[in-house]
């Protein structure tokens, strides 16, 4: 079975600061991994994924298969980052469609 | 621009009410989804459909159901309203198959159940 971890709820960080999101995963077979945000009064909506190795907003993560994580990042951190991350995997697979969600981090800027 | 759009954005209903959560999208998306969003919890998936007519449980589908009658429209209903099913519900579409899909999500349906 599929399990994302995110162990922090809550984090925050000064504005300027480096910031990193912190997300494990158990899966037995080759994963599809994502960042979705939810800014306030927003809709959920994709941030990032691993296949495209892409950088979004100043936002990177990096799969690695042998730590099992895949960790958000973020040099210098602005107040309008400030929001709700939730990281994702989707089985790679034949009728592999669904998302499973980590239990999501809510991070602050402080100006 | 992929629009999945939930008519109803906040209701207040009875405990034992019958429920129907309506979403709609316009991107001919194959696969539509059913999620209830609750603090600490995360995203959980009720039920999800890859084709009309066709559903699959998620991982809490317990006093909820679906319908699926044509591909754009997707319903959430809860049979007999309970408080335990207060919460956050969002209904979201994706094209089928190809690796890195974008699952799009609509705004949201804030359910109260008193």
């Amino acid at each position: 079975a599929q399990r994302v971890t995110q162990p922090e709820k809550l984090l925050s960080v000064f504005k300027g600061a480096p910031v990193e999101l912190k997300c494990n995963y158990s899966y037995s077979g080759s994963p599809e991994l994502f960042w979705y945000v939810q800014y306030s009064r927003q809709r959920l909506q994709l941030l990032l994924r691993h296949i495209s190795r892409e950088s979004i907003k100043g936002f990177t993560a990096d799969l690695n298969k042998g730590e099992t994580s895949f960790h958000l990042k973020k040099p210098f951190a602005q107040e309008e980052d400030s929001a709700m991350y939730y990281c994702a995997l989707r089985p790679l697979g034949a009728g592999a469609n669904n998302l499973f969600f980590g239990t999501g981090t809510r991070l602050t800027v402080i100006p | 621009d992929v629009k999945v759009t939930q008519s109803s954005r906040y209701l207040v209903k009875r405990t034992g009410e019958k429920v129907f959560l309506e979403c709609v999208q316009d991107m001919d998306h194959e696969n539509m989804f059913w999620y209830r969003q609750d603090p600490g919890l995360g995203l959980r998936l009720i039920y999800f459909s890859y084709d009309v007519k066709m559903k699959e449980k998620g991982d809490i589908p317990e006093g909820y159901s679906v319908s699926r009658e044509k591909k754009e429209r997707f319903s959430l209903i809860l049979e007999s309203a309970s408080t335990n099913q207060t919460s956050m519900y969002l209904c979201a579409s994706s094209f089928q198959g190809a690796p890195g899909n974008t699952i799009y999500f609509g705004e949201g349906s804030w359910l109260t159940v008193v």
